[in-house]
């Protein structure tokens, strides 16, 4: 069964750097997501992305969030200077339409220090 | 602006005794439902939706949830429960008009043998 995946699964970042995690989303799925866990707390929106351009983004998404979709099979979300309160699971998903369930990957667990 | 309650922190249920996690939502318009199931160190799994129709719906593992929109409340169930069905539960829903979803805090199941 066609799986999302995220790589890598632990980052550890020191305040202020740059980070990319990235995300291969089901072949054939059309919409993709960002959403993140801060430990304990909900799983929070962040943005939504079809055909090649954000549709969505949540107030969290400030001008230190992109996202790109570089090669047609990646989908990679960056963050151009961390802070210690980014420190959370970041999960990818996709789904095959808009209003379908979307299908989540295994996380990428960011720790910035 | 949409949002989810899930009313219990933690569920204990004997195995093999039928189990329910609560979840109660808030939507502008009609709602698309869903629950996720999150074991350890791993993403969310979809386990079911509802969209339209039967109230009743039935989903992955065994695990059905019913719709009732004049208490709306989505609550899941199973009529007996597993060891290996403890896990962190959320509940989530997004309206049509709109794509992301809202997750609920969550609720961890725990099955005792």
């Amino acid at each position: 069964e066609p799986e999302v995946t995220q790589t890598p699964s632990h980052q550890v970042t020191q305040m202020g750097q740059e980070v990319i995690l990235r995300c291969v989303p089901i072949s054939n799925h059309l919409y993709f997501y960002w959403y993140r866990q801060i430990l304990g707390q909900k799983v929070e929106f962040l943005v939504s992305f079809y055909n090649n351009e954000i549709s969505e983004k949540s107030e969290i998404f400030d001008d230190q969030f992109s996202v790109e979709r570089p090669d047609g099979s990646n989908f990679t979300l960056k963050i151009r200077s961390t802070k210690l309160e980014d420190s959370a699971m970041y999960f990818c998903a996709s789904a095959p339409e808009r209003e379908y369930e979307q299908y989540f990957g295994p996380g990428t667990r960011l720790t910035v220090t | 602006a949409q949002s989810v309650a899930q009313p219990e922190d933690q569920v204990n249920v004997a195995e093999g005794n039928p189990l329910t996690v609560k979840c109660t939502y808030s939507v502008s318009g009609n709602p698309y439902l869903f629950w996720y199931v999150q074991y350890p160190n791993r993403g969310l799994q979809f386990l079911l939706k509802y969209i339209t129709g039967d109230n009743l719906v039935k989903g992955s593992y065994g695990f059905e949830a019913e719709f009732n929109k004049s208490q709306t409340s989505f609550h899941l169930k199973k009529p007996s429960a597993l060891v290996s069905d403890s896990a962190l539960y959320f509940c989530a829903v997004r309206d049509r008009g709109n794509t992301p979803l809202v997750f609920g805090k969550g609720t961890r199941l725990s099955v005792i043998a």
